[in-house]
C-alpha cells in the first residue's frame, strides 16, 4: 500500500528565513510525487511536481527515493506563502492521488 | 468554464437522508476524481472516471457511496442514508488523459453537513 507522511502539521517561520516542509512516502515502485497548495479561501491547486524538476514561486522539491523523501524547500519565505501545503503522490497505473494529512505554514512578518 | 464547478457549495441534512453532489469537469478533461477531506485529516480517494473505461471504485467507504458520469462529463456522487461520519469536504477534480498523470484540478469543494 502507498502512504504519505508530513510530519508537520503546523510550521511557523519568519519572513525572510528558509523553510522546508517535509514529506516521505511509502511505495514499492516509481512514483510520481506532487506538492499542492491551499491559500486561503481558495482552492487546492497544484504547486510543483517532480518530473517537471522545476521552480514555482520560488519553491523547489527533490525526489530523494535512497530516503523516500520529497521535501519542498525555499530559502527565503514571504508572507504570501502563508497556506496549507498537501504533499501527493501518484502510482503507476492507478491514476488517484494519496495525499499527506498537510503542513499549515505560516509565514510571520 | 474557467475551472471545476461543483455544487452545492454546502450541503447540511439530516442523518439517513440522501444526498447529491454534482461536479461539473473542466471542458475537454476525461479524466474526473472524486475525494473527501474530513476535519484534520488529509484528502481520501473515492472514485476515478477515466473516458468510458469502467471506475475505478475502490475508494468508496462503504455501499451507500455511489457516483456516476454521464455523457463523460457531469459526475454525481450519491451518499444514501446519510451518516453524521459522512460529513466532510468532497472535492472533485478533473485532469487530461494522459501520458503520464497530468496535473489535477480542482473544485472548491461541497461542504456536507449531517446533523
Amino acid at each position: 500500500a502507498q502512504r504519505v507522511t508530513q510530519p508537520e502539521k503546523l510550521l511557523s517561520v519568519f519572513k525572510g528565513a528558509p523553510v522546508e516542509l517535509k514529506c516521505n512516502y511509502s511505495y514499492s515502485g516509481s512514483p510520481e510525487l506532487f506538492w499542492y497548495v491551499q491559500y486561503s479561501r481558495q482552492r487546492l491547486q497544484l504547486l510543483l511536481r517532480h518530473i517537471s524538476r522545476e521552480s514555482i514561486k520560488g519553491f523547489t522539491a527533490d525526489l530523494n527515493k535512497g530516503e523516500t523523501s520529497f521535501h519542498l524547500k525555499k530559502p527565503f519565505a514571504q508572507e504570501e506563502d502563508s497556506a496549507m501545503y498537501y504533499c501527493a503522490l501518484s502510482s503507476g497505473s492507478a491514476r488517484q492521488l494519496t495525499f499527506g494529512s498537510g503542513t499549515q505554514l505560516t509565514v510571520l512578518p | 468554464g474557467a475551472g471545476v464547478s461543483q455544487s452545492p457549495s454546502n450541503k447540511v441534512t439530516e442523518k439517513g437522508k440522501d444526498v447529491e453532489l454534482r461536479c461539473d469537469p473542466i471542458s475537454g478533461h476525461t479524466a474526473l476524481y472524486w475525494y473527501r477531506q474530513s476535519l484534520g485529516q488529509g484528502l481520501e480517494f473515492l472514485i476515478y472516471f477515466q473516458g468510458n473505461s469502467a471506475p475505478d471504485k475502490s475508494g468508496l467507504p462503504s455501499d451507500r457511496f455511489s457516483a456516476e458520469r454521464t455523457g463523460g462529463s457531469v459526475s454525481t456522487l450519491t451518499i444514501q442514508r446519510t451518516q453524521q461520519e459522512d460529513s466532510a469536504v468532497y472535492l472533485c477534480a478533473s485532469s487530461l488523459a494522459g501520458p503520464g498523470n497530468q496535473p489535477q484540478h480542482f473544485g472548491d469543494g461541497t461542504r456536507l453537513s449531517i446533523l
